[in-house]
């Protein structure tokens, strides 16, 4: 069946880096992106960005743009989420999530729904 | 950014009632519109995409309506297992973006 399984619970100091990891199976992973939400204690869903799993291409949410960075290892079917100097606000449980890839007439690629979730990892940033 | 609103914050109601939830984007959003629940400790649930398509496997009783700005998702007979957080969600193409609203409690009044 199609699923994605991420990486374990994280607990990281302000200022670190967190890297989070997502394994998909039981469909062709070049032919969809991976889009990654992340959800505070208590609040609602945050788009952070995706990447197309096809060619790489990747879309940040202004936010964020200069602290994450999202790529992918085809090799493996993997998907991996860095976030950099982080603060306490970014504490969260962080979600990856399949995205079909969709094209305009222009031939830009930009992020679908959203139809398979990982189960979530809790990355904590606390002193 | 486009901004999603959704009203009510928190919807009570009973098991058997009908739910409707509404979505208002500060833009029109065409027809490029889904909507999510989400229970409590998992993942969201996507239940409708393009406004008025349900995903895979979601029951008949789930419709969503709507284009433009404003967006409605109906629940006909509430089960018990539909208590839960619904959030909508819009995508643009240019910039490619994805951006939810704050979502919608309904609980069992």
């Amino acid at each position: 069946q199609v699923q994605l399984v991420q990486s374990g619970a994280e607990v990281k100091k302000p200022g670190a880096s967190v890297k989070v990891s997502c394994k998909a199976s039981g469909y062709t992973f070049t032919s969809y992106g991976i889009s990654w939400v992340r959800q505070a204690p208590g609040q609602g869903l945050e788009w952070m960005g995706w990447i197309s799993a096809y060619n790489g291409n990747t879309n940040y949410a202004q936010k964020l743009q200069g602290r994450v960075t999202m790529t992918t290892d085809t090799s493996t079917s993997t998907a991996y989420m860095e976030l950099r100097s982080l603060r306490s606000d970014d504490t969260a449980v962080y979600y990856c999530a399949r995205a079909e890839i969709m094209i305009t007439f222009g031939g830009v690629a930009s992020p679908g729904y959203m139809d398979v979730w990982g189960k979530g990892t809790t990355v904590t940033v606390s002193s | 950014e486009i901004v999603l609103t959704q009203s009510p914050a928190t919807l009570s109601l009973s098991p058997g009632e009908r739910a409707t939830l509404s979505c208002r984007a500060s833009q029109s959003v065409s027809s490029y519109l889904a909507w999510y629940q989400q229970k409590p400790g998992q993942a969201p649930r996507l239940l409708i995409y393009d406004a008025s398509n349900r995903a895979t496997g979601i029951p008949a009783r789930f419709s969503g309506s709507g284009s433009g700005t404003d967006f409605t998702l109906t629940i006909s007979s509430l089960e018990p297992e539909d208590f839960a957080v619904y959030y909508c969600q819009q995508r643009s193409n240019w910039p490619p973006e994805i951006t939810f609203g704050q979502g919608t409690r309904l609980e069992i009044k």
